[in-house]
């Protein structure tokens, strides 16, 4: 079976500050990586995913996200946070399979102060 | 497209109520699931579909029952709601032709409190 781990559940930073959210995976095979972001009274929106090739991989609003097979870690980035990006952050495995299923993290509630 | 709808945005229930939360999805998307979300435990599958006709259940299925009559619905069911049923439940579809590069979609989510 698959897991999904997130060290942190809440976070608090300052505007421009650096981020970091971590992830770890268990999975014995192929996976498909993703990270979500749940803003305040929203669903679910895709930050960015990762399927094969160049471990690191953009998505939108300028998050970043590393892929380090040997750590099982798909790391969520972003340089210089804003007030905006306060929200629920979750990171989601898939098995390298059309039909598994997504299994989610706990979850990372953001708060950036301005 | 609408995308993938949800019905009601909120419901409040009192135990042993019966109560179906319907899910719809205008993309023909193969794959359709229920989540419920709680707090530090993120998103958890309750039962998915593949295709009309076929259901399975996921890792919290107990209390909830799914039918998949078409492709674009997939109505959860609560037979009799309970406390511990309080959440927030949202829908997803995907494609599952082309494989396994296929973005999960969600719904807006339906906020249930049972008490």
């Amino acid at each position: 079976a698959q897991s999904v781990s997130q060290h942190n559940h809440h976070v608090i930073l300052s505007e421009a500050a650096s981020l970091e959210l971590g992830c770890n995976y268990s999975y014995g095979g192929t996976v498909n990586l993703f990270w979500y972001v749940q803003y305040p009274g929203q669903h679910l929106q895709l930050l960015l995913k990762y399927f094969s090739g160049d471990p690191l991989v953009k998505g939108i609003k300028g998050f970043e996200a590393e892929f380090i097979k040997s750590k099982f870690s798909f790391n969520l980035r972003k340089p210089s946070v804003q007030w905006s990006d306060t929200a629920e952050y979750f990171c989601a495995v898939r098995g390298n399979n059309a039909g598994n299923m997504l299994t989610f993290g706990g979850g990372t509630r953001l708060m950036v102060k301005p | 497209n609408a995308g993938v709808t949800q019905t009601p945005k909120f419901q409040v229930l009192k135990t042993g109520q019966s109560m179906t939360l319907q899910c719809a999805q205008d993309m023909n998307h193969e794959y359709m699931s229920w989540y419920r979300q709680d707090p530090g435990m993120g998103l958890r599958l309750i039962h998915y579909s593949v295709g009309a006709g076929i259901t399975d259940q996921g890792e919290v299925p107990n209390g909830y029952n799914v039918s998949r009559s078409t492709t674009e619905d997939f109505p959860l069911r609560l037979l009799s709601a309970a406390p511990s049923q309080t959440s927030v439940y949202f829908c997803a579809s995907r494609s599952v032709t082309g494989g396994r590069y296929n973005e999960q979609f969600f719904g807006p989510g339906t906020r249930l409190t049972v008490l």
